[in-house]
């Protein structure tokens, strides 16, 4: 089946520092990848859309600059977190449609982002 | 406005215990809906897909159902394995482009 790759699945990082996170579809082109931040116990909150060649789409009240998306292949997504602080830290998941796979979506392995 | 609620919103049974988690939607245009599993610390698994009222689908222990309100997921003589999250998510048509939207999840216990 699909496989959706995450690095990193766990990061560090100082207050004010940048992070990027990588998305990867290992065995199938994805022109739309998906971005997820999930809080303890709590499910999935869509953030954005990641366009291949193309602007992402933000959902309302994720903040664009803070959380940066490139999508400059059709099996690459990237998130970056800038100018990151505590209240980033979260579970950064993301996911990718298989247009083989009876219509399901693949998910990443997930982020575990701490901000210190 | 498009909702997606799951209940329980936890569950412990015995192995062995048969039971059914919930998932009600209020969507307009459902173009599928989802169920996932997710284990503590990891992206979701993708269990089924159902598109139309009627529909059912199955692997191992678990059976999925769907209604033009609501899904079900089944799960029969659990093991202690079948631990984990489940979640439902509808996918709609918002804004031009296709979203899934997830419920809250249903956190399953099994115990031996």
């Amino acid at each position: 089946g699909a496989v959706v790759s995450q690095h990193p699945s766990r990061v560090i990082c100082k207050s004010g520092t940048s992070v990027k996170i990588e998305c990867r579809s290992l065995d199938f082109q994805a022109t739309t990848m998906f971005w997820y931040r999930q809080f303890p116990k709590q499910s999935l909150m869509l953030m954005a859309t990641s366009n291949e060649g193309s602007k992402a789409t933000y959902e309302q009240g994720v903040e664009k600059d803070k959380f940066l998306i490139n999508h400059a292949s059709l099996t690459l997504s990237t998130l970056t977190v800038t100018s990151a602080h505590p209240e980033d830290s979260s579970f950064y998941i993301c996911s990718a449609r298989d247009p083989g796979d009876m219509g399901g979506y693949t998910f990443g392995s997930g982020t575990r982002l701490t901000v210190v | 406005e498009d909702q997606v609620t799951q209940s329980p919103e936890a569950l412990r049974l015995q192995e062995g215990e048969s039971s059914s988690l919930n998932c009600s939607y209020t969507v307009s245009g459902l173009r599928g809906l989802f169920w996932y599993r997710q284990d503590p610390g990891k992206g979701p698994e993708f269990l089924f897909t159902l598109y139309s009222a009627g529909e059912e689908k199955e692997k191992e222990r678990l059976k999925a159902t769907l209604t033009k309100k609501e899904s079900f997921l089944h799960i029969t003589a659990p093991k202690p394995e079948d631990s984990a999250t489940y979640l439902c998510a509808a996918r709609l048509p918002i804004q031009g482009a296709q979203k899934l939207v997830f419920g809250q999840g249903t956190r399953l216990t099994i115990n031996p």
